[in-house]
């Protein structure tokens, strides 16, 4: 069961856009639309920000948006805030055999 | 309020064993699937197992646990369990329960929408 590839960093100013990108195989993200992405910040329990590839749950702002291409999912946040800064992990259905796997996490640091 | 609160976690020795508890409170614990979540020191979030809502419950596992751990629920109770058993360096690690957020569907499908606070395992002699 190998993780998911995601950048171990990403940076942006406040206001600004930044994309985190999330690889996996056929298997996984490219075979399924169950991509979800969470939001840990340091000493804390994680939180859900996107499930099925790209729907909010209520309370998460609109600045948080989730796409696919292929194999790779991205997690977008627009409109940086200092509050964003944290670590995000994107996960994914994988089958019946691996059935759940996340990714090694993103760092992300609002400069 | 929703709420999950772990128990159960501390120091074991490498082949011991330990028991993990996850008491449920705010909402219908029985409706819900339920899974065990951990994260080892610095590193990040690791997917372990998944339980089904019903009494006759489904269970699925990631690969390093098979065969040592066990996932269960006491609907009555209102809480899930882990039994960790032949504990290993590698199992050192913050667990932490989690709640379906599409109810009896598996966390994969809506996500994880209420997490415990984790309990702290550390397999060291």
């Amino acid at each position: 069961q190998s993780a998911l590839t995601q950048p171990p960093s990403a940076s942006g100013s406040p206001g600004q856009s930044v994309t985190i990108s999330c690889t996996g195989t056929n298997s996984d993200i490219g075979g399924y639309n169950y991509v979800s992405w969470y939001q840990q910040h340091p000493g804390k329990a994680p939180k859900l920000m996107i499930f099925e590839v790209s729907k909010r749950p209520s309370g998460v702002p609109d600045r948080f948006s989730g796409s696919k291409s292929g194999n790779t999912a991205s997690l977008t946040v627009s409109g940086l805030q200092a509050e964003d800064e944290a670590d995000y992990y994107c996960n994914s259905y994988a089958g019946s055999n691996n059935f759940v796997i996340f990714g090694g996490g993103t760092k992300l640091t609002v400069l | 309020e929703v709420q999950l609160l772990e128990s159960g976690g501390g120091l074991v020795q490498p082949g011991g064993s330990l028991r993990l508890s996850c008491a449920a409170s705010g909402f219908t614990f029985s409706n819900y699937a339920m899974s065990w979540v951990r994260q080892a020191p610095g590193k990040g979030l690791e997917w372990v197992s998944s339980i089904s809502s019903s009494d006759t419950a489904y269970t699925y596992y990631t690969d390093s646990v098979k065969g040592r751990f066990t996932i269960s629920r006491d609907n009555s109770k209102n809480t899930l369990y882990l039994q960790m058993n032949s504990l290993r360096a590698e199992d050192t690690a913050v667990y932490y329960c989690a709640k379906s957020a599409g109810g009896n569907y598996w966390p994969y499908r809506y996500g994880m929408d209420v997490w415990g606070q984790g309990t702290t395992v550390t397999v060291s002699s």
